[in-house]
């Protein structure tokens, strides 16, 4: 099984629709990171999290709300979902802050 | 303003060829610096990675990088690229002032011809 998993893979939805992509880790890490990938952009960073009690706004925070359920759990939520926010959606786990990054496979979103 | 700076967003190389991938970063202390690979409806693989010490850092499937802090660079090589290299390559960077927040830049996709 993977380390970090993220549900759906894909996933194809309207304009005005609210989503949640989820992401779980079996790593034991505190640290947990949403990031989005667009063409030529590289990834910029949404939200991150560095335990449970703990969330803190990345780069591209706008649209985009996050809740960290367990150690294990973080989901991210667009509340309602706009075109410009399709993308390639990446989770990632840490240790610690100056570890390496474990990424999921990603979720591919479709906003129409 | 831009922490990493890839400048190539292409490479094309024949198989057997050697490559190498640049990466620029700024910031005024050492960073911790990171080469991730991507190969096609994947996640992001970590190739390798510098903290400190030898500025010569070995990865896996054969890759190395070098730092060199008087260019600010983080070249990616390889002696002999494989048809399965092909990939989206990226380079990131933990800067000390924002510690475990990871800066990206925007990618070098590579093609291997056979």
């Amino acid at each position: 099984d993977a380390d970090v998993t993220q549900t759906p893979r894909n996933r194809i939805t309207k304009t005005g629709k609210r989503i949640m992509l989820e992401c779980s880790q079996t790593k034991g890490h505190d640290r947990m990171y949403w990031y989005r990938q667009d063409p030529g952009l590289g990834l910029r960073l949404i939200y991150y999290s560095f335990d449970v009690k703990d969330i803190n706004k990345g780069e591209i925070s706008d649209g985009y709300s996050v809740s960290r359920q367990a150690q294990a759990k973080f989901s991210l939520s667009l509340e309602s979902a706009i075109p410009n926010q399709t993308a390639l959606y990446f989770c990632a786990t840490s240790d610690s802050g100056n570890q390496p990054q474990h990424f999921g496979d990603g979720t591919r979103l479709s906003i129409l | 303003a831009q922490s990493v700076t890839q400048p190539d967003i292409h490479i094309t190389v024949s198989e057997g060829a050697s490559l190498e991938l640049r990466c620029n970063y700024s910031y005024g202390a050492t960073p911790y610096l990171f080469w991730y690979v991507q190969s096609p409806g994947q996640g992001l693989q970590l190739l390798l990675k510098y903290f400190s010490g030898d500025t010569l850092v070995q990865g896996i499937k054969g890759f190395e990088a070098e730092f060199k802090r008087s260019q600010s660079s983080f070249n990616l090589r390889k002696p002999s690229v494989h048809w399965s290299d092909a990939a989206e390559y990226f380079c990131a960077v933990l800067r000390g002032s924002t510690l475990g927040r990871l800066y990206f830049g925007r990618g070098t996709q590579l093609t291997v011809w056979p």
